[in-house]
């Protein structure tokens, strides 16, 4: 398709287990977000790249949370010796150069689950 | 109104009926502001923006009102369908032109048949 995908869908982690978590954004789109959304939660932002550059990590919770997008599309997210509190789904959206709104295009999350 | 833990508020009603769904900002500098349906298993989808510039906006089926002065959003939904049932959330952008979007915690609608 041609929307956000991301992947894996679901995540089962150990504690202490690190975790890679891939957004392949819209083809062409300049912008990747990464939010982090806890049950019956509003998302909370994360990161935010434009092209390779990531502009803003002002949302990561802690030196364990990694992310990048080296060549300017495909991202991933790293979580290093998950714990409990990470869990949650984490949300990759993009947005086209061309457009100045906030108009997001999210992806359908990777939902996080550490034990 | 305000969600504590994992309570969202919710809004119940009947197909056909119209309804409004309320939000409270934090920030009176923000200058554009942004609604998103969220279904169950799904990423947010945007529905309506608007500028602070404006007080009104309208979409189809959809209209959402901005007022200032109380620092309150609301995104009306006309003649409501069973497809409407979703989680609800606003957002405030906080990033200038990069559009670092702060939601809020979301209102949960039902729609009965």
């Amino acid at each position: 398709g041609a929307g956000v995908s991301q992947s894996p869908r679901y995540k089962v982690a150990k504690r202490g287990q690190d975790v890679a978590l891939r957004c392949d954004p819209i083809s062409g789109h300049v912008s990747l977000f990464w939010y982090q959304q806890a049950l019956g939660q509003g998302p909370e932002f994360l990161t935010y790249f434009q092209n390779e550059a990531q502009l803003d990590k002002s949302g990561l919770p802690s030196d364990r949370f990694f992310a990048e997008r080296p060549e300017g599309s495909v991202s991933t997210l790293k979580i290093q010796r998950t714990q409990q509190e990470d869990s949650a789904v984490y949300l990759c959206a993009s947005r086209p150069r061309t457009r100045n709104t906030g108009e997001l295009f999210f992806g359908e999350g990777s939902r996080l689950t550490v034990l | 109104g305000e969600s504590v833990g994992l309570h969202l508020p919710t809004l119940s009603v009947q197909e056909g009926d119209n309804s409004i769904i309320n939000c409270a900002y934090s920030n009176s500098a923000s200058d554009y502001f942004i609604w998103y349906k969220q279904e169950s298993g799904k990423g947010p989808q945007f529905i309506i923006d608007i500028r602070s510039n404006m007080d009104k906006r309208q979409g189809q089926r959809v209209t959402v009102l901005l007022n200032k002065t109380v620092k309150h959003l609301s995104l009306q939904i006309a003649a409501t369908q069973p497809g409407d049932s979703a989680v609800y959330f606003c957002a405030e952008n906080s990033g200038g032109s990069n559009y670092k979007l702060t939601f809020g915690k979301g209102t949960l609608l039902t729609v009965n048949p």
